[in-house]
């Protein structure tokens, strides 16, 4: 159980270009969903926390602008790179909580590579 | 503020016991964690420890929690190159956020 989904795996894109990556939680309704990125041998950096049916909250730093998040169901969030430059290329992990032991539950990752 | 140190490098032989260290600030953590991260892949959940208990057993792997000392240990009997990749021990904090460290990186040599 508790597994969790992203789509997509790794993703090419143009500069200027937006890219929609999707997280589901496959098995269990995520009451919080959270989107990190990950910089290669570096630890996971908290981007936002994004609770289904209300606005993310963004940690100090983050452009809101820039990354677009949406979560509208209890299985479903998205993260949308808005006019995505190289810069933005990263690694991008979702995560998902049902709530138990605060426990959260990891997607598999997003490469993003912009050229 | 919140803080998690690890090192940042571990190299055993195959067989051999891991073990890996993690000290951190926040006494308020309810629960403590253990991840695995192979290369190009997500984090998965290696087990976690609830911050009353002072140690947890699940086959191969054993969690010692110090709250004393705030450190937080994971031994993996009999490791396996299998168990070559990087492990992230987290806490969380009253906002349910997770605060990771910087993760070890396990090599196994044959």
């Amino acid at each position: 159980g508790a597994v969790v989904s992203q789509h997509p795996s790794w993703v090419i894109c143009k500069s200027g270009t937006s890219v929609k990556i999707e997280c589901r939680s496959l098995d269990f309704q995520a009451t919080t969903m959270f989107w990190y990125r990950q910089f290669p041998k570096q630890s996971l950096m908290l981007m936002a926390t994004s609770n289904e049916g209300s606005k993310a909250t963004y940690e100090q730093g983050v452009e809101k602008d820039k990354f677009l998040i949406n979560h509208a169901s209890l299985t479903l969030s998205t993260l949308t790179v808005t006019s995505a430059h190289p810069e933005d290329s990263s690694f991008y992990i979702c995560s998902a909580t049902s709530g138990r032991a605060d426990t959260q539950y990891f997607g598999p990752g997003t490469r993003l590579t912009v050229l | 503020g919140e803080d998690v140190e690890q090192s940042l490098f571990l190299s055993v032989r195959e067989g051999d016991s891991s073990v890996i260290n993690c000290t951190y600030t926040d006494s308020s953590s309810t629960y403590l964690y253990w991840y695995k991260q192979e290369p190009g892949a997500g984090l998965q959940l290696l087990t976690y420890i609830f911050s009353n208990m002072d140690m947890k057993q699940d086959q191969r792997l054993t969690v010692l929690l110090n709250k004393k000392d705030k450190h937080l240990s994971l031994r993996i009997a009999d490791t396996q190159t299998g168990d070559s990749a990087i492990y992230f021990c987290a806490e969380n904090n009253q906002g349910g956020k997770l605060i990771f460290g910087q993760g070890t990186e396990l090599s196994v040599k044959p």
